[in-house]
């Protein structure tokens, strides 16, 4: 099983809809994060927590909220969704010990909004 | 954070040595320089983690020099599968429970292996 899963992998959903992609880790670490990638823009980060009680706005929040239901599960929710947050989203996790590996991240969710 | 500036994109044949070379030239005395290989459709993955001089791993070498203000991703004889983006980041161990922690990716170098 892969230390990062994201569900769905693929997933098309209405202009105006409300849709949740999921983000479950294996890896036990405290820290995790969702960010967006667009063709020729790199990634971007939408959220991030530190911990269960922790989260905050990345680069690009506005459109998008997040929950933290325990320490290994971080959902992000597109309220209603628009063509231009069509993009591949991927979690990732990071532990926040002495360790410098940095971090893991998901296969990616490619989302497309019509 | 400190920013990084890398080619958009490079080509290279199979069986070559390729280096890659990010330039950040306000890098904090606290950051460390890593490197992130994503192939498509896939998430990014770590390659290689250094602070100063050259670091090695089963997969690539990382050169630093002394001022700090610039890094080279060396891969050594490429194949095909090595086609990927390749992204230089610079930021602190991220131990540090510091709301300003987070590592930004910015457009990386898309490499291009060809036979």
């Amino acid at each position: 099983d892969a230390d990062v899963t994201q569900t769905p992998r693929n997933r098309i959903t209405k202009t105006g809809k409300r849709i949740m992609l999921e983000c479950s880790q294996t890896k036990g670490h405290d820290r995790m994060y969702w960010y967006r990638q667009d063709p020729g823009l790199g990634l971007r980060l939408i959220y991030y927590s530190f911990d269960v009680k922790d989260i905050n706005k990345g680069e690009i929040s506005d459109g998008y909220s997040v929950s933290r239901q325990a320490q290994a599960k971080f959902s992000l929710s597109l309220e209603s969704a628009i063509p231009n947050q069509t993009a591949l989203y991927f979690c990732a996790t990071s532990d926040d010990t002495g360790q410098v590996y940095g971090y893991t991240f998901g296969s990616g969710t490619r989302l497309t909004v019509v | 954070l400190a920013k990084t500036t890398q080619p958009i994109s490079m080509d290279s044949y199979e069986g070559q040595e390729v280096n890659i070379t990010c330039s950040h030239n306000n890098i904090a005395t606290n950051d460390y320089i890593t490197w992130y290989q994503q192939f498509p459709s896939q998430g990014p993955r770590f390659i290689i983690q250094g602070y100063k001089t050259k670091v090695t791993n089963e997969v690539a070498s990382l050169f630093i020099p002394a001022d700090r203000k610039s890094s080279t991703l060396s891969l050594p004889r490429v194949s095909l599968s090595d086609t990927a983006v390749y992204y230089c980041l610079v930021g602190e161990l991220i131990y540090r429970r510091n709301r300003d922690d987070k590592i930004i990716f910015g457009k990386g170098t898309r490499l291009h292996i060809l036979p």
